[in-house]
């Protein structure tokens, strides 16, 4: 059982470029979250999938889009990368939705746009 | 969406009890509390959650009072491992998830 995975670990993208973060989880969680977490900062919701299908907006979407495309999988994509959006990124699933329903989340991925 | 306040940092020495307490004033009927450590360079671990009076697992204990305006974080006898950050998290059915800031637990020897 690998829990979440993310890939890449680290990223290094030029301003303006694109890329897309990947996540998955083997828990046969129904709801999936993507997190960023600034320096000396706690986590910001950035996107949720409550269920395979659907997807809504955190507290800080801009600049960012998502994909459930499946029940195991939930990508990010920068399409157009600025230094603002240098960051950790973190994914996480949870058994179904709702803040009293434990998170667990992957590793992390280590952005920095130049 | 209860917004939580916590202490920044504490400081503790091994094998001392360490109390946590996470301030909620605007917490929900139907929310839960819920405590998260991370540390460095890994994701956020779930510990605890509760929603009134006392809950105890083999990690902490966590205590909320009767108002459930606050909650505390209680972990017995830490040792350097325990050096992390610790969330505050309370939410319902399907908020907005708040993490703040957190607490940075220092544990000396």
């Amino acid at each position: 059982n690998a829990g979440v995975t993310q890939t890449p670990k680290f990223q290094v993208l030029k301003t303006g470029q694109s890329m897309t973060l990947q996540c998955a989880q083997d828990m046969n969680h129904n709801s999936m979250y993507w997190y960023r977490q600034d320096p000396g900062m706690g986590l910001r919701l950035i996107y949720y999938s409550a269920s395979e299908g659907t997807t809504d907006k955190g507290e800080v979407p801009n600049g960012y889009n998502v994909s459930r495309l499946n029940k195991r999988e939930f990508s990010l994509r920068l399409e157009s990368a600025a230094p603002s959006q240098t960051s950790v990124y973190f994914c996480a699933s949870s058994e179904n939705r709702g803040s009293q329903i434990p998170q667990y989340f992957g590793p992390g991925t280590r952005l920095t746009v130049l | 969406l209860a917004k939580t306040t916590q202490p920044i940092s504490m400081d503790s020495y091994e094998g001392q009890e360490v109390n946590i307490t996470c301030s909620h004033n605007n917490i929900a009927t139907n929310d839960y509390i819920t405590w998260y450590q991370q540390f460095p360079s890994q994701g956020p671990r779930f510990i605890i959650q509760g929603y009134k009076t006392k809950v105890t697992n083999e990690v902490a204990s966590l205590f909320i009072p009767a108002d459930r305006k606050s909650s505390t974080l209680s972990l017995p006898r830490v040792s350097l491992s325990d050096t992390a950050v610790y969330y505050c998290l309370v939410g319902g059915a399907f908020n907005k998830f708040y993490f703040g800031s957190g607490t940075k637990l220092n544990v000396k020897p």
